[in-house]
């Protein structure tokens, strides 16, 4: 079945490392995004890539990269600059502008990797 | 930047009442999505609505795309305790036209036996 799979569910990180969150999808969607999610709150945007090499921030990208080798494949790096990373981390994915007509602007998400610094 | 506001932020109901929410913005949108959120799940997506005006139904669930493009609504009726989670809505960002989108803080449904 095509979807879009984060792993893991779960993760803890200590203190001042970096750790890797992944993000698979098989829907041959171009575009990516990585939203982050805390209690009580919507959900807000990290980093999205529209296309394979090109990326770009959203509205809290601060402590945050990734890469967009793969159409398939886009990672987020939570770096130790990143202040206060304990969230809960989804990714989702959407066709390109112009592909698909009106359905371009429904995005897919993951199940989500809630992280935790210990 | 654009804002989507989502009320009531909570609501506790009884199985089988209907339920009722609205998003409101400041904003015009040219789409609105509404999402639910299981617990410790990802969003899925339930309505989409493209068109101001449009009326759309998902099974019990119902969603409006009001007139002036500021609003949208989603009905609920004869809830069961299924329907448990969090309703988003979504508009994609200004300037966008794809799956880059702006979330209201949700509205956190429970619905007791």
């Amino acid at each position: 079945d095509g979807g879009i799979t984060q792993s893991p569910k779960y993760l803890f990180r200590k203190e001042g490392q970096n750790v890797t969150l992944s993000c698979e999808q098989n829907l041959n969607h171009d575009a990516m995004y990585w939203y982050r999610q805390d209690p009580g709150q919507g959900l807000r945007l990290i980093y999205y890539s529209q296309i394979v090499n090109d990326f770009q921030k959203g509205d809290i990208a601060e402590g945050y990269s990734v890469s967009r080798e793969k159409k398939e494949s886009f990672p987020l790096t939570v770096t130790s600059a990143q202040k206060n990373p304990t969230a809960f981390y989804l990714c989702a994915s959407s066709t390109y502008p112009g592909v698909g007509g009106r359905e371009n602007t429904e995005a897919f998400f993951g199940q989500g990797t809630r992280l935790t610094v210990v | 930047g654009q804002q989507l506001n989502q009320s009531p932020q909570s609501m506790f109901i009884q199985e089988g009442e209907d339920v009722s929410m609205n998003c409101t913005s400041s904003s015009i949108f040219n789409t609105w999505l509404w999402y639910k959120q299981d617990p410790g799940e990802g969003p899925v997506l339930l309505i989409a609505l493209y068109k101001a005006g449009e009326l759309t139904s998902n099974g019990r669930l119902t969603a409006q795309f009001g007139i002036t493009r500021k609003d949208s609504f989603l009905n609920i009726s004869a809830s069961i305790p299924s329907d448990v989670g969090i309703y988003f809505c979504a508009g994609p960002t200004s300037g966008t036209s794809y799956g880059k989108l702006t979330f209201g803080q949700g509205t956190i449904l429970t619905v007791h036996p």
